[in-house]
Protein backbone atom coordinates (compact mmCIF):
# COMPACT_ATOMS: atom_id res chain seq x y z
CA UNK A 1 0.00 0.00 0.00
CA UNK A 2 1.15 3.81 -0.54
CA UNK A 3 2.31 5.48 2.49
CA UNK A 4 3.45 9.20 2.74
CA UNK A 5 5.19 10.76 5.81
CA UNK A 6 6.01 14.17 6.55
CA UNK A 7 8.23 13.61 9.52
CA UNK A 8 8.54 17.18 10.18
CA UNK A 9 5.04 18.07 12.39
CA UNK A 10 6.05 22.13 12.30
CA UNK A 11 8.80 23.99 11.04
CA UNK A 12 9.75 27.53 11.94
CA UNK A 13 11.70 29.59 9.98
CA UNK A 14 12.55 33.45 10.26
CA UNK A 15 11.57 35.07 6.87
CA UNK A 16 13.79 35.35 4.21
CA UNK A 17 15.35 31.83 5.41
CA UNK A 18 15.64 29.42 3.10
CA UNK A 19 13.00 26.43 3.57
CA UNK A 20 13.11 22.92 3.21
CA UNK A 21 10.42 20.42 3.66
CA UNK A 22 10.82 16.65 3.68
CA UNK A 23 8.70 14.19 2.33
CA UNK A 24 9.26 10.53 1.48
CA UNK A 25 6.80 8.34 -0.12
CA UNK A 26 6.46 4.35 0.01
CA UNK A 27 5.43 3.01 -3.19
CA UNK A 28 6.31 0.26 -5.48
CA UNK A 29 6.67 1.69 -9.09
CA UNK A 30 7.30 5.20 -9.68
CA UNK A 31 4.29 7.54 -8.58
CA UNK A 32 2.89 10.48 -9.08
CA UNK A 33 3.87 13.38 -6.44
CA UNK A 34 2.09 16.57 -5.54
CA UNK A 35 3.05 19.32 -3.06
CA UNK A 36 0.10 21.43 -1.85
CA UNK A 37 -0.57 24.11 0.52
CA UNK A 38 -3.66 24.88 3.17
CA UNK A 39 -3.83 28.72 4.40
CA UNK A 40 -5.73 28.63 7.66
CA UNK A 41 -9.50 28.48 7.03
CA UNK A 42 -9.32 27.34 2.87
CA UNK A 43 -8.89 24.34 0.96
CA UNK A 44 -5.47 22.85 -0.71
CA UNK A 45 -3.99 24.85 -3.15
CA UNK A 46 -1.66 22.55 -6.19
CA UNK A 47 1.99 23.79 -5.64
CA UNK A 48 3.60 21.67 -7.73
CA UNK A 49 3.62 18.34 -9.09
CA UNK A 50 5.82 15.57 -10.77
CA UNK A 51 4.58 12.82 -13.33
CA UNK A 52 8.05 12.11 -14.71
CA UNK A 53 11.00 13.71 -16.94
CA UNK A 54 13.06 16.19 -15.07
CA UNK A 55 13.46 15.38 -11.38
CA UNK A 56 13.59 19.12 -10.38
CA UNK A 57 9.91 20.65 -10.61
CA UNK A 58 9.05 24.37 -10.19
CA UNK A 59 5.88 25.53 -8.66
CA UNK A 60 3.91 28.61 -7.96
CA UNK A 61 5.06 31.17 -5.13
CA UNK A 62 8.68 30.63 -6.04
CA UNK A 63 8.28 26.68 -4.64
CA UNK A 64 10.63 24.12 -6.20
CA UNK A 65 10.70 20.07 -4.80
CA UNK A 66 13.46 17.90 -6.23
CA UNK A 67 12.27 13.90 -7.16
CA UNK A 68 14.77 11.34 -5.88
CA UNK A 69 14.30 7.86 -6.31
CA UNK A 70 17.26 6.19 -4.74
CA UNK A 71 15.71 7.53 -1.47
CA UNK A 72 11.85 7.57 -2.02
CA UNK A 73 11.64 11.56 -1.58
CA UNK A 74 9.98 14.81 -2.60
CA UNK A 75 11.15 17.25 -0.61
CA UNK A 76 9.78 21.42 -1.02
CA UNK A 77 12.11 23.98 -1.39
CA UNK A 78 12.30 27.73 -1.19
CA UNK A 79 15.10 29.84 -1.17
CA UNK A 80 13.74 32.52 1.08
CA UNK A 81 10.50 32.41 2.54
CA UNK A 82 8.17 35.53 3.21
CA UNK A 83 5.53 35.60 6.23
CA UNK A 84 2.66 35.11 3.57
CA UNK A 85 4.01 31.56 3.00
CA UNK A 86 3.25 30.25 6.93
CA UNK A 87 0.34 27.62 6.25
CA UNK A 88 0.03 23.95 6.38
CA UNK A 89 1.77 21.76 3.56
CA UNK A 90 0.62 18.51 2.44
CA UNK A 91 2.95 16.16 0.04
CA UNK A 92 0.64 13.41 -1.69
CA UNK A 93 1.56 10.71 -3.97
CA UNK A 94 -0.87 9.12 -6.52
CA UNK A 95 -0.60 5.93 -8.27
CA UNK A 96 -2.54 6.40 -11.41
CA UNK A 97 -2.48 9.99 -12.99
CA UNK A 98 -3.91 12.14 -10.16
CA UNK A 99 -6.73 9.48 -8.94
CA UNK A 100 -6.56 7.98 -5.48
CA UNK A 101 -4.44 10.76 -3.54
CA UNK A 102 -2.89 9.62 -0.09
CA UNK A 103 -1.58 12.30 1.87
CA UNK A 104 0.95 13.12 4.39
CA UNK A 105 -0.55 14.35 7.57
CA UNK A 106 1.19 17.79 6.76
CA UNK A 107 3.80 20.41 8.28
CA UNK A 108 2.93 23.48 9.43
CA UNK A 109 5.31 26.35 8.78
CA UNK A 110 5.66 29.27 10.70
CA UNK A 111 7.46 32.46 9.88
CA UNK A 112 9.27 34.57 12.46
CA UNK A 113 9.27 38.18 11.56
CA UNK B 1 -9.38 28.25 -13.81
CA UNK B 2 -11.59 25.41 -12.43
CA UNK B 3 -13.36 26.17 -9.68
CA UNK B 4 -14.80 24.04 -7.10
CA UNK B 5 -17.55 25.55 -5.29
CA UNK B 6 -18.57 24.00 -1.96
CA UNK B 7 -22.06 25.96 -0.56
CA UNK B 8 -21.07 26.30 3.17
CA UNK B 9 -18.61 27.71 4.29
CA UNK B 10 -19.61 26.64 8.36
CA UNK B 11 -22.54 24.77 9.15
CA UNK B 12 -24.30 24.26 12.67
CA UNK B 13 -26.94 21.21 12.73
CA UNK B 14 -28.09 19.12 15.33
CA UNK B 15 -27.18 15.34 16.15
CA UNK B 16 -30.15 13.17 14.20
CA UNK B 17 -30.11 15.68 11.44
CA UNK B 18 -29.54 14.50 7.99
CA UNK B 19 -27.19 17.05 6.56
CA UNK B 20 -26.42 17.20 2.76
CA UNK B 21 -22.79 19.48 1.77
CA UNK B 22 -23.00 20.16 -1.96
CA UNK B 23 -20.10 20.55 -4.35
CA UNK B 24 -20.07 22.26 -7.76
CA UNK B 25 -16.99 21.97 -10.30
CA UNK B 26 -16.90 24.02 -13.36
CA UNK B 27 -14.45 22.09 -15.82
CA UNK B 28 -16.04 19.03 -16.51
CA UNK B 29 -13.73 16.85 -14.80
CA UNK B 30 -14.91 13.30 -14.53
CA UNK B 31 -13.58 12.73 -10.60
CA UNK B 32 -14.77 14.03 -7.99
CA UNK B 33 -13.73 13.41 -3.99
CA UNK B 34 -14.91 13.86 -0.84
CA UNK B 35 -12.15 13.69 2.17
CA UNK B 36 -12.44 14.96 5.95
CA UNK B 37 -9.62 16.65 7.49
CA UNK B 38 -8.96 16.52 11.48
CA UNK B 39 -6.38 17.41 13.46
CA UNK B 40 -3.52 14.75 13.93
CA UNK B 41 -5.43 12.73 11.02
CA UNK B 42 -4.25 14.78 8.43
CA UNK B 43 -6.91 14.00 4.88
CA UNK B 44 -8.98 10.91 5.09
CA UNK B 45 -11.06 9.80 1.89
CA UNK B 46 -14.53 9.05 2.38
CA UNK B 47 -16.02 8.61 -0.88
CA UNK B 48 -15.33 9.26 -4.69
CA UNK B 49 -16.77 9.41 -8.20
CA UNK B 50 -15.28 8.48 -11.12
CA UNK B 51 -18.34 9.47 -13.78
CA UNK B 52 -21.98 10.04 -13.07
CA UNK B 53 -24.24 7.65 -10.88
CA UNK B 54 -20.79 5.95 -9.89
CA UNK B 55 -19.05 5.74 -6.59
CA UNK B 56 -16.77 4.11 -4.88
CA UNK B 57 -16.14 3.91 -1.11
CA UNK B 58 -12.91 5.63 0.35
CA UNK B 59 -10.73 4.75 3.44
CA UNK B 60 -14.32 5.83 5.73
CA UNK B 61 -17.39 5.54 3.94
CA UNK B 62 -19.62 4.70 7.75
CA UNK B 63 -22.26 6.95 8.51
CA UNK B 64 -21.90 8.83 5.20
CA UNK B 65 -23.25 8.89 1.56
CA UNK B 66 -23.38 10.30 -1.66
CA UNK B 67 -24.99 11.42 -4.91
CA UNK B 68 -23.73 11.92 -8.10
CA UNK B 69 -27.00 12.56 -10.65
CA UNK B 70 -25.03 15.20 -12.52
CA UNK B 71 -21.34 15.59 -13.84
CA UNK B 72 -20.80 19.07 -12.49
CA UNK B 73 -22.11 18.04 -8.47
CA UNK B 74 -21.23 15.60 -5.99
CA UNK B 75 -23.09 15.15 -2.57
CA UNK B 76 -22.11 13.91 0.57
CA UNK B 77 -24.71 12.79 2.79
CA UNK B 78 -24.72 12.39 6.57
CA UNK B 79 -27.47 10.34 6.98
CA UNK B 80 -28.03 10.87 10.78
CA UNK B 81 -25.28 13.54 11.86
CA UNK B 82 -23.31 12.91 15.00
CA UNK B 83 -21.09 14.64 17.22
CA UNK B 84 -18.23 12.58 15.62
CA UNK B 85 -18.69 13.93 12.58
CA UNK B 86 -17.73 17.39 13.46
CA UNK B 87 -15.44 17.85 11.48
CA UNK B 88 -13.83 20.05 7.60
CA UNK B 89 -14.87 18.50 4.69
CA UNK B 90 -13.09 19.02 1.48
CA UNK B 91 -14.43 18.18 -1.73
CA UNK B 92 -11.73 17.81 -4.57
CA UNK B 93 -12.25 17.09 -8.45
CA UNK B 94 -9.45 15.92 -11.08
CA UNK B 95 -9.09 14.85 -14.83
CA UNK B 96 -6.74 12.42 -15.35
CA UNK B 97 -2.97 14.02 -15.23
CA UNK B 98 -4.57 17.50 -13.19
CA UNK B 99 -4.10 16.61 -9.84
CA UNK B 100 -6.29 17.96 -7.31
CA UNK B 101 -8.37 21.11 -7.29
CA UNK B 102 -10.06 21.84 -4.34
CA UNK B 103 -13.26 23.55 -2.58
CA UNK B 104 -12.61 25.99 0.14
CA UNK B 105 -14.25 23.72 2.52
CA UNK B 106 -17.09 23.50 4.90
CA UNK B 107 -16.76 23.01 8.52
CA UNK B 108 -19.24 21.54 10.26
CA UNK B 109 -20.51 21.21 13.53
CA UNK B 110 -22.99 18.86 15.07
CA UNK B 111 -24.33 20.14 18.53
Amino acid sequence: AQSVTQPDIHITVSEGASLELRCNYSYGATPYLFWYVQSPGQGLQLLLKYFSGDTLVQGIKGFEAEFKRSQSSFNLRKPSVHWSDAAEYFCAVSRNYGQNFVFGPGTRLSVLP
Amino acid sequence: DVKVTQSSRYLVKRTGEKVFLECVQDMDHENMFWYRQDPGLGLRLIYFSYDVKMKEKGDIPEGYSVSREKKERFSLILESASTNQTSMYLCASSFQGSGYTFGSGTRLTVV
